[in-house]
């Protein structure tokens, strides 16, 4: 029972190049999130996904995109890797129902470092 | 836009001892999360309530959803030093397919 799998578990980058977070979740959950987290800072949405097909920014987007791949599969990609994005980065999942939000089940997470 | 506030950021206590976390929204929440994140893991979903003003129990654990939905508050009864991490609270805003997360409130506990 994987439920959220993300790769790369570390991954030390130069400014400037770009890389590929991946997300995988096996529960069938309609939507995805990838969030950033900083020391004080909480959990802050990045982009999610409230249904295949269909991607929308969160609270703090500039220099990512993503792609929602398949149901099961959802991206985050650094185009141009800056210092500022040193953080760890976590790929959530979740159903959805009339009743409103299901609980998000997280990935052990990226730690991404931007030298 | 939305804001989630929780307080304390930090807090030490002897085991034993009990603990509060409060969290205060800028708006209105349909539903509000409570989540654990133990140091080096990632966030773990420990309940969530839905209704005004209520009460639900998980052990020593004791979570309370507001009468006017904007607040909640997580109270932890006898610490043991397995309650160490932070904790977060989460709300969406209404309609929303997402959720604002409080900065979280980071438990230490001394045996």
């Amino acid at each position: 029972n994987a439920g959220v799998t993300q790769t790369p578990k570390f991954q030390v980058l130069k400014t400037g190049q770009s890389m590929t977070l991946q997300c995988a979740q096996d529960m069938n959950h309609n939507s995805m999130y990838w969030y950033r987290q900083d020391p004080g800072m909480g959990l802050r949405l990045i982009y999610y996904s409230a249904s295949e097909g269909t991607t929308d920014k969160g609270e703090v987007p500039n220099g990512y995109n993503v792609s929602r791949l398949n149901k099961r599969e959802f991206s985050l990609r650094l185009e141009s890797a800056a210092p500022s994005q040193t953080s760890v980065y976590f790929c959530a999942s979740s159903g959805w129902t009339v009743d409103g939000n299901q609980p998000q089940h997280f990935g052990d997470g990226t730690r991404l470092s931007i030298l | 836009g939305q804001q989630v506030m929780q307080i304390p950021q930090y807090q030490h206590v002897q085991e034993g001892e009990d603990f509060t976390t409060y969290c205060n929204s800028s708006t209105t929440l349909s539903n509000i999360q409570w989540y654990k994140q133990r140091p080096g893991g990632h966030p773990v979903f420990l309940i969530q309530l839905v209704k005004s003003g209520e009460v639900k129990k998980q052990k020593r654990l004791t979570f309370q959803f507001g009468e006017a939905k904007k607040n909640s508050s997580l109270h932890i009864t006898a610490t043991q030093t397995t309650d160490v991490g932070t904790y977060f609270c989460a709300g969406p805003p209404r309609s929303a397919r997402q959720l604002t997360f409080g900065s979280g409130t980071q438990l230490t506990v001394l045996p």
